[in-house]
Formats: structure tokens, C-alpha cells, sequence
């Protein structure tokens, strides 16, 4: 069975501080996509990254990064000198890329402080 | 282009009462979901449209629920003989294909509270 666990349920920081979201998966597919969304207390859900299982270079975009390995089955997402902005609840999900449903993790509410 | 747009936005009923969600997908995406998200919690799939069509209605709480899509793009959801319990932010996302594939684009939601 597939599974996503993101243990961190809550974090909180100090604005400029790095940060790294966890996020553990399973499955038994060898063909697999990983995804990061990304909701603001506006609510609404964002797309951040997919990431598909042949793929395990890590992907930086801006102050965003994330580490995709595949021998511990973590794809961690990093934010660096995190702002006020980045707070937000971050959501983990896997698909086998033939199912319609992706698996989410129970997300992470990140909290930056001023 | 618009996004994914969403009605009402907030919704207050009584316990026992009918009430019919709207979600308006992007334009030319043949995919459409429904999630529930209850207050702090991660989401709930509840119903995947493929077109028209909807292949698996098995995410849906109970036989209160139902939903349809038309013209392959606007989308209901009904709830109906509201529960308390169904109070929750009602999530509508739309894609170019399968979610497993393609990224979704969310609406801002439905906050339904059942009183």
C-alpha cells in the first residue's frame, strides 16, 4: 500500500531561518511522481513541484529546495532565509502515475515569526 | 485565464437541509476533483470526474452525497439531509489529466458549516 507521512505536524522559526520539511513515503511501484503543494492561510492550494522516481537530481528554484532520495524514500523540501511569506501549511503527496487519486500526507504547518 | 473558481464561499445551513456546491474548472481541463478538508486536517478525496464521467465515486461519505458534472466542465456537489459532522472546507481542483500526471489547480473552496 501507498503512504505518505510527514511526522513534522507543526513548525515555527524565526524569519531568515532555513528550514526543512520531512516527507517519508511508500510504495512498492517503480515508477512513482512525488508532489509538494503548498496551502496559505488564504486557503487555497498551490502547486510547488513534481518530481517523478527516475529522476533524483534535487531541484532548487529560488530560495526553494528539494532533496529527493530515494535509498531512505524522503523527498524533503527546504526553504532557505524563510519569510513571513512561506507560512503556510505544506502538503506531501505520491501517485503511481496511473491512478487518478494521489496520497497525502497530513501536511505541516510551518510558521514564520517576524 | 480565470482559475478555479468556487460557490458559495462560505455556507451556513441547518441540520437536515439540502445544499448544492458549485465549482467552475479551468477552462479545457478534462479532470475535476472534489476533497474535503475538515478544520486542521489534511484532505479527503471524495470524487474524481474524467470528462463527464465519473469513474469512482467510492471517496463519497455516504449515499447524502452526490455529484455531477455537465458540459465536461462546471461541477456540483450536493449534500443532502445536512449532518453536523459534514462541516467542513469543500475543495474543488481541476487538471489537464490524471492528478497522479499533471498538476491541480485548487479553487479557494466551500467552508460549509451545518449548524
Amino acid at each position: 500500500a501507498q503512504k505518505v507521512t510527514q511526522a513534522q505536524t507543526e513548525i515555527s522559526v524565526v524569519e531568515k531561518e532555513d528550514v526543512t520539511l520531512d516527507c517519508v513515503y511508500e510504495t512498492r511501484d517503480t515508477t512513482y511522481y512525488l508532489f509538494w503543494y503548498k496551502q496559505p492561510p488564504s486557503g487555497e492550494l498551490v502547486f510547488l513541484i513534481r518530481r517523478n522516481s527516475f529522476d533524483e537530481q534535487n531541484e532548487i528554484s529560488g530560495r526553494y529546495s528539494w532533496n529527493f532520495q530515494k535509498s531512505t524514500s524522503s523527498f524533503n523540501f527546504t526553504i532557505t532565509a524563510s519569510q513571513v511569506v512561506d507560512s503556510a501549511v505544506y502538503f506531501c503527496a505520491l501517485s503511481d502515475g496511473s491512478n487518478y487519486q494521489l496520497i497525502w500526507g497530513a501536511g505541516t504547518k510551518l510558521i514564520i515569526k517576524p | 485565464g480565470a482559475g478555479v473558481s468556487q460557490s458559495p464561499s462560505n455556507k451556513v445551513t441547518e441540520k437536515g437541509k439540502d445544499v448544492e456546491l458549485r465549482c467552475d474548472p479551468i477552462s479545457g481541463h478534462t479532470a475535476l476533483y472534489w476533497y474535503r478538508q475538515s478544520l486542521g486536517q489534511g484532505l479527503e478525496f471524495l470524487i474524481y470526474f474524467q470528462g463527464n464521467s465519473a469513474p469512482d465515486k467510492s471517496g463519497l461519505p455516504s449515499d447524502r452525497f452526490s455529484a455531477e458534472r455537465t458540459g465536461g466542465s462546471v461541477s456540483t456537489l450536493t449534500i443532502q439531509r445536512t449532518q453536523q459532522e459534514d462541516s467542513a472546507v469543500y475543495l474543488c481542483a481541476s487538471s489537464r489529466g490524471l492528478a497522479g500526471l499533471y498538476e491541480q489547480y485548487f479553487g479557494p473552496g466551500t467552508r460549509l458549516t451545518v449548524t
